[in-house]
């Protein structure tokens, strides 16, 4: 069985600091992964993903991830937050038959 | 890029009535769309995957003749949430497959707040 955990429920960050976001995951088979991000009351938006290739991966908003096989993680990062970047990330796991396993969220703030 | 729109984005309902929402993919054709329920300050469940042209295939628990799906078309799946109970509010979103992109990415609507009273 496939499983994504989010050991971080809730992270509090100043302006300008530095972000990571951990991610772990579960799967048998090569994984497919993304990062979501959710602002209150919306839908969600593609961060990035790791399908395969450089395990270091790019996304929007300044944003990258890194594909760990050997500790099954993929860790998302930001040097540098926004106020703007205060928001809801979910981490997911793709199956083979495009199903998303999500994670359970980490709520991020920034303060000032 | 591929968009999602989902509508009501907001709907209030008396406990009984039935509710529907609809997801249509608006720049693309999707045969296939996936439907998430989010209770507050938890993550995404997918409830069921939506098949243009046949029946939805539901994860277990989530009952079938609760919540109907119909994905009459490439870019439309509806979501009917049949005689609605208080327990049934929650935070519907859908999504979408971009064929076009080699199923690659999910396009996600904005969701859909439902709330019976």
């Amino acid at each position: 069985a496939q499983s994504v955990t989010q050991p971080d429920i809730h992270i509090t960050v100043s302006e300008g600091a530095s972000l990571e976001l951990r991610c772990n995951y579960s799967y048998g088979a090569t994984p497919y992964l993304f990062w979501y991000v959710q602002s209150p009351g919306q839908g969600l938006q593609l961060l990035l993903k790791y399908f395969s290739g450089d395990t270091l991966v790019q996304g929007i908003k300044g944003f990258e991830a890194e594909f760990k096989r050997s500790q099954s993680s993929f860790n998302l990062r930001k040097p540098s937050v926004h106020w703007s970047d205060a928001a809801e990330y979910f981490c997911a796991l793709r199956s083979n038959d495009y199903k998303l396993s999500f994670g359970a969220g980490t709520t991020v703030t920034v303060r000032a | 890029g591929a968009v999602v729109s989902q509508h009501p984005s907001r709907v209030i309902c008396k406990s009984g009535t039935s509710v529907k929402i609809e997801c249509r993919s608006l720049d693309f054709q999707a045969t296939t769309m996936f439907w998430y329920r989010q209770f507050p300050k938890q993550s995404l469940m997918l409830m069921a995957t939506s098949n243009e042209g046949s029946k939805a295939t539901y994860e277990q628990g989530v009952e079938k003749d609760k919540f109907l799906i119909n994905h009459a078309s490439l870019t439309l799946s509806t979501l009917t949430v049949t005689s609605a109970h208080p327990e049934d509010s929650s935070f519907y979103i859908c999504s979408a497959m971009d064929q076009s992109t080699g199923w690659d990415v999910l396009t996600f609507g904005a969701g859909s707040r439902l709330t019976v009273l």
